[in-house]
């Protein structure tokens, strides 16, 4: 089985300052990986994925994330955020492979952005 | 194209009450998903199917019941409303893995159990 560790609960910032959410994933085989975020009273919505190849992956609305798989990580970050990147953000992992359909997904990071 | 729905959006039931929170999809997804959200616990996969017929318990089943009879619905069951079971409940559908087609998540049913 698979478990993911979002070691901030709560990261408040100012605009355009940058940002970064730390993931830890924890598997006993290969894995993919990936960020959500979630606005006030939305469903979630798929930021960025890891599958495979180049270690840094760009997604959506100028967020980044680096796959670092000595230290087991997948921290996202941005350079400059907005109001608007106010939100709750989730570190998900599934299993590769055939069996790649379920995810885990960890306990959150909501991220306050004020003026 | 509607994508996924859940209905209701808002809920609130006596202990011992039972509903069934409903959910479909218009994109003929072959999996669907039921998960609940708790504050500072992310997101916990209830049930899970992978085609009409076929249904599995995720992490947190106990209390739950699922049925998927068509590919677009997949309706989940609380027979014995308790405390424990408030929560916002998320269902989701994916076309086959993550890895190509990524899940994609309904608005959500808010519910309170008094």
């Amino acid at each position: 089985a698979q478990s993911v560790t979002q070691l901030d609960s709560q990261v408040p910032v100012f605009e355009e300052a940058p940002v970064e959410l730390r993931c830890n994933y924890s598997s006993s085989v290969s894995v993919y990986l990936f960020w959500y975020v979630q606005y006030p009273n939305q469903g979630l919505q798929l930021l960025l994925k890891y599958l495979s190849g180049s270690t840094l992956v760009k997604g959506i609305n100028g967020f980044e994330a680096e796959f670092n798989k000595s230290q087991t990580s997948f921290h996202l970050r941005k350079p400059s955020v907005h109001i608007s990147d106010t939100a709750e953000y989730f570190c998900a992992v599934s299993q590769s492979g055939d069996n790649d359909y379920k995810l885990s997904f960890g306990a959150g990071t909501t991220v306050t952005v004020r003026a | 194209n509607a994508g996924v729905t859940q209905t209701p959006k808002f809920r609130i039931l006596k202990i011992g009450q039972s509903m069934t929170l409903q959910c479909t999809q218009d994109m003929n997804h072959n999996y669907m998903y039921w998960y609940r959200q708790d504050p500072g616990m992310g997101l916990k996969l209830i049930y899970y199917s992978v085609g009409a017929g076929i249904t599995d318990k995720g992490e947190v089943p106990n209390g739950y019941n699922v049925s998927r009879s068509t590919t677009e619905d997949f309706p989940l069951r609380l027979e014995l409303a308790a405390p424990s079971q408030t929560s916002v409940y998320f269902c989701a559908s994916s076309y086959a893995g993550v890895k190509d087609y990524g899940y994609t998540f309904g608005s959500g049913t808010r519910l309170t159990v008094v």
